[in-house]
């Protein structure tokens, strides 16, 4: 069965400079969700998109911005990267309020 | 403010036996619960998803209950094996929000010879 893809898996950035994550959701699914999570911590919610509009955001960072296309895959835009934006950037797809299925992150490290 | 606590915060146990996580939320007004297992640097996979009229679930030797009076729920491994050890994370979704979900603090559980 399809999963969650996300790219690249791992991402090395120097500081100051702009990455740019995707996330190809699983087919059929509306809603896609961006989650960060720091070594050691919980994931913490950035944002979602429902049908291609922002339905929630989170402690989204304003360096940071993300979108949902017409195809329904997201890309998370990260800027002016800091040392702290080191962490795993998780995506998950679900249909509508159903059952949420992660990605397998990536991994960002700023360097 | 939504909330979901788990415990214990880790936990050994020797392969073989059983354990039960336990998960507390004051999120509200509840939609579903999920339970996910998580490896190390892994993204988190879907053990069970259970609404407000389900109280038990089972998937494996993975079990899953939820008291929605009590907004408690809990995991019960049974057998435990050595690939069972991960983080147990605890999410709950709220009625409304078509989105967010908020995650417990995790358990962190060891499975040893």
């Amino acid at each position: 069965a399809a999963g969650v893809i996300q790219s690249p898996r791992h991402l090395i950035k120097e500081k100051r400079e702009t990455a740019t994550l995707k996330c190809y959701p699983i087919p059929r699914h509306d809603t896609v969700y961006w989650y960060q999570q720091g070594p050691g911590q919980d994931p913490q919610f950035l944002i979602s998109f429902y049908e291609k509009m922002q339905s929630d955001k989170g402690s989204i960072p304003d360096r940071f911005s993300a979108q949902q296309f017409s195809d329904y895959h997201s890309e998370l835009n990260m800027s002016s990267l800091e040392l702290g934006d080191s962490a795993l950037y998780f995506c998950a797809s679900s249909r509508r309020n159903t059952e949420a299925f992660f990605g397998q992150g990536t991994r960002l490290t700023v360097v | 403010k939504n909330q979901v606590e788990q415990s214990p915060q880790s936990l050994i146990i020797l392969e073989g036996k059983n354990c039960t996580l336990q998960c507390n939320y004051t999120v509200s007004p509840f939609s579903n619960l999920r339970w996910y297992k998580q490896d190390t640097g892994r993204g988190p996979v879907s053990l069970t998803i259970m609404t407000f009229s389900e109280n038990t679930k089972s998937n494996g030797r993975y079990t899953a209950t939820l008291d929605a009076d009590t907004k408690q729920s809990s995991l019960h491994i049974t057998a435990s094996q050595l690939s069972d050890s991960a983080s147990y994370i605890c999410v709950v979704s709220a009625a409304g929000t078509a989105s967010k979900l908020t995650f417990g603090t995790g358990t962190r559980l060891q499975v040893t010879l």
